[in-house]
């Protein structure tokens, strides 16, 4: 089943502590993304990757990070989480991110940082 | 810049009555696509319709069609015959469709449809 996979899908961590949020996708999609939803503001991209080794920020990338060493995989990294990181975070996936292409979503993944 | 504007935060509809979600859009850009999404409370995001700036003809996919009004800059989302099921949030979208330097998906903020019997 083609599928973009987030893990874990509920996470509740304190200020500081180094977290990773995973994402992988089985359709060889080129172009991944990370989103954060809030309350009233709707989903903002934080960062995207065109293909492996090809990342770039989107428009809320102050205290993330992220990295595609591989096709399938665009982890997300919070090096030191504040709560103000506190959302729901959506990975995506299409095949080039142009035209007409929608957007394959995780399932999310709520974050928690007190 | 290009901006999408969802001014229904919530809206209420009785069930089988159709219902109009708004949208309006900004944006300098000649080519470019209007997306919909539906998120249930259970949170995943699920994609509803397209229309492209140059289709034809507005966009259907069975019980949802976009009322697409490209001088008013409007691409309202339309559900007919509603169904307790369709209660969620729903989210207009917009990405450029050729050139520009980047290929992200830029979301409203998004109506909150509640069903009721």
């Amino acid at each position: 089943e083609a599928q973009v996979t987030q893990n874990p899908r509920y996470l509740i961590t304190v200020t500081g502590k180094k977290l990773t949020v995973t994402c992988s996708q089985n359709m060889n999609h080129e172009y991944m993304s990370w989103y954060r939803q809030d309350p009233g503001l709707g989903l903002r991209q934080i960062y995207y990757s065109m293909n492996v080794e090809v990342t770039d920020k989107g428009d809320v990338p102050e205290g993330y990070k992220v990295s595609r060493k591989e096709k399938r995989n665009f982890p997300l990294i919070l090096e030191s989480p504040s709560p103000n990181q506190t959302s729901l975070y959506f990975c995506a996936s299409s095949l080039r991110g142009r035209g007409r292409e929608k957007l394959f979503f995780g399932s999310g993944t709520q974050l928690s940082v007190l | 810049a290009q901006k999408i504007t969802q001014t229904q935060p919530g809206m209420f509809v009785q069930e089988k009555e159709a219902v109009t979600l708004d949208c309006t859009y900004d944006t300098s850009d000649q080519s470019y696509g209007l997306f919909w999404y539906k998120q249930p409370s259970s949170g995943e995001m699920i994609f509803l319709i397209y229309q492209g700036s140059y289709d034809e003809q507005n966009a259907t996919e069975g019980r949802y069609s976009l009322n697409f009004q490209k001088a008013r800059k409007s691409a309202n989302l339309v559900i007919s015959a509603s169904q307790l099921g369709d209660s969620a949030m729903y989210f207009c979208a917009m990405r450029e469709v050729y050139g520009g330097a980047t290929n992200k998906l830029i979301f409203g903020t998004g109506t909150l449809l509640a069903v009721q019997p």
